[in-house]
């Protein structure tokens, strides 16, 4: 079975500070991660995912297979990144196929 | 703007009287899917329609159903809702790019279900 945990429900962070949004999963093959986002009023969409190896809104996540971790960071909090933060896996075999994390709601304060 | 459209975006229903949601689509995108989230929880995949094949997963109940009478529209219909069905239920869709990778979903705002 596959599982994504989101250890925080609630992350309060001052502007500038840096963020780790964790997220650690199960998954007995190769899985693809990705992080959504839900800003305020407005609908989950596409954060990043593993394969782009990129950098989104300042925001980078690199997957260890060895922790079974895809955490997201980033190195400077503003003020517009408060939302809330879903991790999310699609198992080998299963394309298109996601299981959501409970989420993460980030708060980013002056 | 081509995007994922969900009404009502609030449904009120009674217990045991079947309610419809509907979702549609301008993304021509060839799969739809259905999330059940309730609150503080993940969103739960119910079941999705790669083109016109239905597929559900294995612990959605049977009083959940869903028709997809074309590729823009597709309902999930709940037969006898009870107080535990009340949640958010999301739309979301994807095109395939036919690659190794998973692609992406596109989401609707979602439909929030009050059962009295």
């Amino acid at each position: 079975a596959q599982r994504v945990t989101q250890p925080e429900k609630l992350l309060s962070v001052f502007k500038g500070a840096p963020v780790e949004l964790k997220c650690n999963y199960s998954y007995s093959g190769s899985p693809e991660l990705f992080w959504y986002v839900q800003y305020s009023r407005q609908r989950l969409q596409l954060l990043l995912r593993h394969i782009s190896r990129e950098s989104i809104k300042g925001f980078t996540a690199d997957l260890n297979k060895g922790e079974t971790s895809f955490h997201l960071k980033k190195p400077f909090a503003q003020e517009e990144d408060s939302a809330m933060y879903y991790c999310a896996l699609s198992g080998s075999g299963t394309a298109s196929k996601l299981t959501f994390g409970t989420g993460t709601r980030l708060q980013v304060t002056l | 703007d081509a995007m994922v459209i969900q009404n009502p975006r609030y449904q009120v229903t009674q217990f045991g009287k079947p309610v419809t949601l509907s979702c549609s689509q301008t993304l021509n995108h060839n799969v739809m899917y259905w999330y059940q989230q309730k609150s503080s929880q993940a969103p739960k995949l119910l079941f999705h329609y790669y083109d016109k094949d239905f597929n559900n997963e294995a612990d959605t109940p049977d009083n959940f159903q869903s028709r997809r009478p074309n590729t823009s529209f597709c309902f999930l219909d709940i037969r006898s809702p009870g107080l535990g069905d009340a949640a958010m239920y999301l739309c979301a869709t994807s095109r395939p790019a036919g690659g190794l990778f998973t692609d992406t979903q596109y989401f609707g705002p979602g439909t929030r279900l009050t059962v009295l």
